[in-house]
């Protein structure tokens, strides 16, 4: 258990709709990353948050967002959905803004996407 | 084109041969991280190298990284069934994204 949490495990939705993905980083740890996992494309970094604030972006497309609240909680909100957006959604938690500092990673989110 | 070429994709021996994994680069890394993921969860660091020409050991895991920094190599000796699962690498640029491999599934046999 690394000690960082997601919900929901699993999402089944339709395209065109919207879903928000959760992560609860480890106790203490500011950073929060989101990672994409496709077949295709492996594990993609689409954005990064350290103590409330964005902090780096990847590959995330616009339709996509996210934010870090105050309990440092983050939640990924994924809109017009499309077929090509079915994937596993990672949360990864740090201890500070570096890549340098271990990562962990929660369960993920598996994105079906009908 | 994968800025971190893993090499080989997949991999299947059987238990007690040894393997390598390979992870290469035309660029530069000020760290390299390897991790391993099992089906359905999320990846678990093994271990983080910064030094050039670092060698680093787990157990029967021995990591190292290249002299210039753009290659990394995991060698697992006397593999065992509980060894199975994804192995990737992650490069960091001097910034704060990692930059992932498309990993090495790895397949024990006993």
């Amino acid at each position: 258990d690394s000690g960082v949490t997601q919900t929901p495990k699993h999402l089944i939705t339709a395209t065109g709709q919207r879903v928000t993905l959760r992560c609860s980083p480890r106790s203490g740890d500011l950073s929060v990353y989101w990672y994409q996992q496709s077949l295709d494309q492996g594990l993609q970094f689409l954005i990064q948050y350290y103590n409330g604030e964005e902090r780096a972006k990847g590959n995330i497309l616009e339709r996509f967002s996210a934010q870090q609240f105050p309990d440092l909680h983050s939640e990924l909100n994924l809109s017009s959905l499309e077929l090509g957006d079915s994937a596993l959604y990672f949360c990864a938690s740090s201890a500070r803004d570096s890549a340098y500092n271990e990562q962990f990673f929660g369960p993920g989110t598996r994105l079906t996407v009908l | 084109t994968q800025l971190l070429e893993q090499s080989p994709q997949f991999l299947s021996i059987q238990e007690g041969e040894n393997l390598t994994v390979y992870c290469n680069s035309s660029s530069v890394f000020s760290s390299l991280q390897w991790y391993r993921q099992e089906p359905g969860e999320g990846p678990v660091l093994l271990v983080t190298v910064v030094t050039g020409g670092e060698v680093k050991k787990l157990k029967r895991l021995t990591f190292q990284f290249g002299d210039a920094r753009k290659d990394s190599s995991l060698h697992i000796t006397a593999a065992q069934p509980g060894d199975t699962g994804l192995y990737l690498c992650a490069g960091a640029r001097w910034g704060n994204k990692l930059v992932f491999g498309a990993g090495t599934i790895l397949r024990v046999k006993s």
